[in-house]
């Protein structure tokens, strides 16, 4: 079936230092890519998203590029700061039903050291 | 609403006893979905409703499982006779329509099976 790929599962940074988390997705009709931030005991927010008839996207300090041809897209994260430390999902949506459906990767746990 | 609601925040139940589980979508939204959340791990897609009929419920787990929606609006996850794998975070979200796959989710019920 359709899979979604992230890495790494954990990641810890130094404030100030930047991060990255990346994903690999399998169905090549996917074209809506989100990128949500889960805070512990809190629900998945959605901090920026990308459609496949862009590469990249910036909002402040993250931002997120894709590449169609390689089926992966990544988050960046700039400047890290003590309050990005969260566990962060990607997504890929497919066709499915008639429906558009998202499939999330497994998260990746960031942790921001002061 | 101003944002998807779910209750109860936290449910507690023993072993073979059935739960219901609620979600209210943001008002208007047609599309609604329930994922389930072990501990440490991603979102694993349960149902999807489009409007009250769900033309997705591949991802429920097994004949325990149940939901249903009434209205086009709130919808209610059931659980028979619950095991202590059941034990986990479930999330519902919901969407504009089903052709926006951007999804807002609620905080979650917080299921413990002892």
């Amino acid at each position: 079936g359709e899979n979604v790929e992230q890495h790494p599962s954990t990641l810890s940074v130094q404030e100030g230092d930047s991060a990255v988390i990346k994903c690999t997705y399998s169905d090549s009709a996917s074209n809506y890519f989100p990128w949500y931030k889960q805070e512990l005991g809190k629900r998945p927010q959605l901090i920026i998203d990308i459609r496949s008839n862009v590469g990249e996207k910036k909002d402040q300090r993250i931002a997120v590029t894709l590449n169609k041809t390689a089926k992966h897209f990544s988050l960046h994260i700039t400047e890290t700061q003590p309050e990005d430390s969260a566990v962060y999902f990607c997504a890929a949506s497919i066709l499915s039903g008639g429906y558009n459906k998202l499939i999330f990767g497994a998260g990746t746990r960031l942790a921001v050291h002061p | 609403g101003a944002g998807v609601s779910q209750s109860p925040s936290n449910k507690v139940t023993e072993k073979g006893k059935d739960v219901e589980l609620r979600c209210d979508p943001i008002s208007g939204h047609t599309a609604l979905y329930w994922y389930r959340q072990s501990l440490g791990q991603g979102l694993e897609f349960l149902i999807y409703f489009q409007g009250n009929s769900a033309p997705d419920k591949s991802g429920l787990p097994s004949d325990r499982f149940s939901a249903e929606r009434t209205g086009g609006s709130v919808s209610t996850l059931t659980i028979q006779r619950t095991q202590q794998e059941d034990s986990a975070v479930y999330l519902c979200a919901s969407s504009p329509r089903t052709t926006e796959v951007i999804q807002y989710f609620g905080a979650g019920t917080r299921l413990s099976v002892l």
